[in-house]
């Protein structure tokens, strides 16, 4: 079956960039998406890719992804205390498909 | 901003007891899911509800869960006999569009 994979801890110190990175297993993954979950709350879809396209932009949020390696990365520009938090991969094949979770990374973020 | 709501936050219940969790998605959505997490565990897909029938459900969806949307904003899941291996956290998501899932809060479900 379909299987992510996320490395499980990153440290960065506030101001620097943050990657984390994502591996996954099914070539049909056809939506890739980053969540991120702060303590005691629900998970935040932060946001997501198709598989047709190689990189998507979006304010401090910077997602890269290389189908033939089957990687997904999500970098963080300027990183602040308040993205301390898990952030999980996951992918689904269709729309409405349920979504396949990486086991979350989490994110420490030093002043 | 519309959000997806879950009560309890908190739910304890003796081993063989029923539970139902309640959601109440985003109100013009139209897809349902729920997903469990286990202390220590990934985040499992259980089952996905779309126009008032299941459309997916996994391994772990056994006869022993149900969903239903008793009314036009509730989306349940009732657990009729819990086992200890229940104890998780249970998070409901919605979708308008069917690829972007909004997660509520979560019930943590605590079987003694």
């Amino acid at each position: 079956g379909e299987d992510v994979e996320q490395s499980l801890f990153l440290s960065v110190r506030e101001g620097d960039s943050s990657v984390i990175n994502c591996t996954y297993t099914d070539s049909s993954s056809t939506y890739l998406y980053w969540y991120k979950q702060e303590p005691g709350a629900g998970l935040q879809l932060l946001t997501y890719i198709f598989s047709n396209m190689d990189m998507k932009q979006d304010q401090r949020l910077t997602v890269l992804l290389n189908k033939k390696d089957k990687h997904l990365s999500l970098r963080i520009a300027d990183t602040q205390t308040g993205d301390s938090a898990i952030y999980f991969c996951a992918e689904s094949i269709y729309a409405g498909n349920m979504l396949t979770f990486g086991g979350g990374t989490r994110l420490m973020v030093k002043p | 901003e519309p959000e997806v709501t879950q009560t309890p936050s908190h739910q304890v219940t003796q081993m063989g007891q029923e539970v139902i969790l309640r959601c109440v998605p985003i109100s013009n959505h139209l897809y349902f899911y729920w997903y469990r997490q286990i202390l220590g565990q990934k985040v499992e897909f259980l089952v996905s509800f779309y126009n008032n029938e299941i459309s997916e459900k996994s391994e772990i969806f056994d006869d022993q869960f149900s969903v239903e949307r008793p009314d036009g904003s509730n989306f349940t899941l009732k657990i009729r006999s819990t086992k200890l291996e229940d104890s998780a956290m249970y998070f409901c998501a919605s979708s308008e569009t069917s690829y972007e899932q909004y997660f509520g809060p979560g019930t943590r479900l605590t079987v003694t």
